[in-house]
């Protein structure tokens, strides 16, 4: 079964450490990876996604996400945490071979001052 | 532009009633999918939808739900009959009309359904 992880159901940071979040995948093919943060009563809003290319990939408000493939990762990263970024973190796959995204359990972030 | 918008944003049913979400996407956008979220999950695919057109709903329920987007007017998410179990928030995304498989979905902010 297609599936998406995210084994930290929080993170917590000091305001200026870096902080990574990280997503494992299980998908056949080349799927397309995304990332998306909701804050409290809101929807979620677009990050920044890979779909082929640099396995680095720059996104909103700093963030940035690395591809690996061998490990089937996609873990996002930020070199300076803001308590502003405090929210929730959703990884999502979409597979090549279809249109529906595959959403992980989600990440809270808690930068703490 | 206006982001994809969802009302209500709040809606409170009784077991037993109907509940109608409207989703209205992006401008230029003509792509619409639907996302059920419950408490402390993830979202779940429910249902993708071009105009006049259900193309994939295969994470619908069998029973109770359905959704339309006509040619004219938002996208409707119906559920008959709501039991406890529908209470969720419901998440509509958008994709522009050339869609790739790659292309973005942008949410909406989402209608938290109550069922009483």
């Amino acid at each position: 079964a297609q599936s998406v992880a995210q084994p930290e159901d929080q993170v917590n940071v000091a305001e200026g450490n870096p902080l990574t979040v990280k997503c494992t995948y299980s998908v056949s093919g080349n799927p397309y990876l995304f990332w998306y943060v909701q804050y409290p009563n809101r929807g979620l809003q677009f990050l920044l996604k890979y779909i082929t290319g640099d396995n680095l990939v720059k996104g909103s408000y700093g963030f940035e996400a690395e591809f690996n493939k061998s490990q089937t990762s996609f873990h996002l990263k930020k070199p300076s945490a803001l308590v502003s970024d405090s929210a929730l973190y959703f990884c999502a796959v979409r597979p090549d071979s279809s249109y529906k995204l595959i959403f992980g359990s989600g990440t809270r972030l808690l930068v703490r001052p | 532009n206006a982001g994809v918008m969802q009302n209500p944003r709040h809606l409170v049913r009784r077991r037993g009633q109907e509940a109608r979400l409207r989703c209205s996407p992006m401008k230029g956008h003509s792509h619409v999918y639907w996302y059920r979220q419950l408490p402390e999950e993830g979202l779940k695919f429910m249902v993708y939808l071009q105009k006049e057109n259900i193309i994939d709903e295969s994470g619908m329920p069998k029973e109770r739900f359905s959704a339309e987007f006509p040619k004219e007017g938002p996208s409707i998410l119906r559920i008959q009959q709501v039991v406890r179990g529908d209470s969720a928030a419901y998440f509509c995304a958008s994709s522009p009309s050339d869609s790739g498989i790659g292309d973005t979905q942008y949410f909406g902010p989402g209608t938290r359904l109550t069922v009483l």
